[in-house]
């Protein structure tokens, strides 16, 4: 029973490179998340999607892209990496009418 | 906009002993899911517990309970009977009932140090 895994699970990135964090959800389920969760404080919205196809902005969106062409997956792109970036990241999904939010792992991204 | 508060950044109970997390939160929306989620060191974020706010019974779950306060916009989490395992960062969070967008909002955490 695999749930939510988000890979890699550590990163270290120069100022200025890309790379993209991998979510996969088993659970067929509708809604997909992307958190930040900076030191001491709690999780920021970067990117949300209700669905194939669809996804839109959070409260952090900025220096951030998602894509979602199937249910089960659910990429973060990093195109310029800058340290503000470096946090720990979180993907997240859950049923269309239910409230509990299922997390993956976290992926520790640093970026020097 | 939603926002949610935790005014404790910091607590610490003995071992066996009773805690209370405070939480509060702010809206203009009558229906809405509330809920505590704990990160222990590993990093998961593991649901404690959710209430829902069209429900006047406080919810439980075994050692967990809170106490619900609609008119006030509070939400304790209580553990009765700590344990060494429930050492952890505790985050309050809010979401919309209803609507396309159920945007989970979370408090600042509060880091939760259980005593031998």
């Amino acid at each position: 029973n695999a749930g939510v895994t988000q890979t890699p699970k550590f990163r270290i990135l120069k100022i200025g490179q890309s790379m993209t964090l991998q979510c996969t959800q088993d659970m067929n389920h509708n809604y997909m998340y992307w958190y930040r969760q900076d030191p001491g404080m709690g999780l920021k919205l970067i990117y949300y999607s209700v669905g194939a196809g669809i996804t839109d902005k959070g409260e952090v969106p900025n220096g951030y892209n998602v894509s979602r062409s199937t249910t089960e997956d659910f990429p973060l792109r990093l195109e310029l990496a800058a340290p503000s970036q470096t946090s720990v990241y979180f993907c997240a999904s859950r049923l269309s009418n239910t409230g509990e939010l299922f997390f993956g792992e976290g992926s520790r991204l640093t970026v020097l | 906009a939603q926002t949610v508060t935790q005014s404790q950044p910091e607590m610490s109970v003995q071992e066996a002993e009773t805690v209370t997390l405070s939480c509060t939160y702010d809206t203009s929306e009558s229906n809405y899911y509330l809920f505590w989620y704990k990160q222990p060191p590993s990093r998961q974020m593991i649901l404690v517990i959710r209430q829902e706010a069209y429900k006047q019974q406080n919810a439980t779950e075994n050692r967990f309970s809170v106490n619900f306060q609609k008119a006030a916009k509070s939400f304790s989490l209580k553990i009765s009977d700590s344990q060494l395992g429930d050492t952890a960062m505790y985050f309050c969070a809010f979401m919309n009932y209803g609507g396309a967008t159920n945007k989970l909002i979370f408090g600042t955490g509060t880091l939760l140090a259980v005593q031998p």
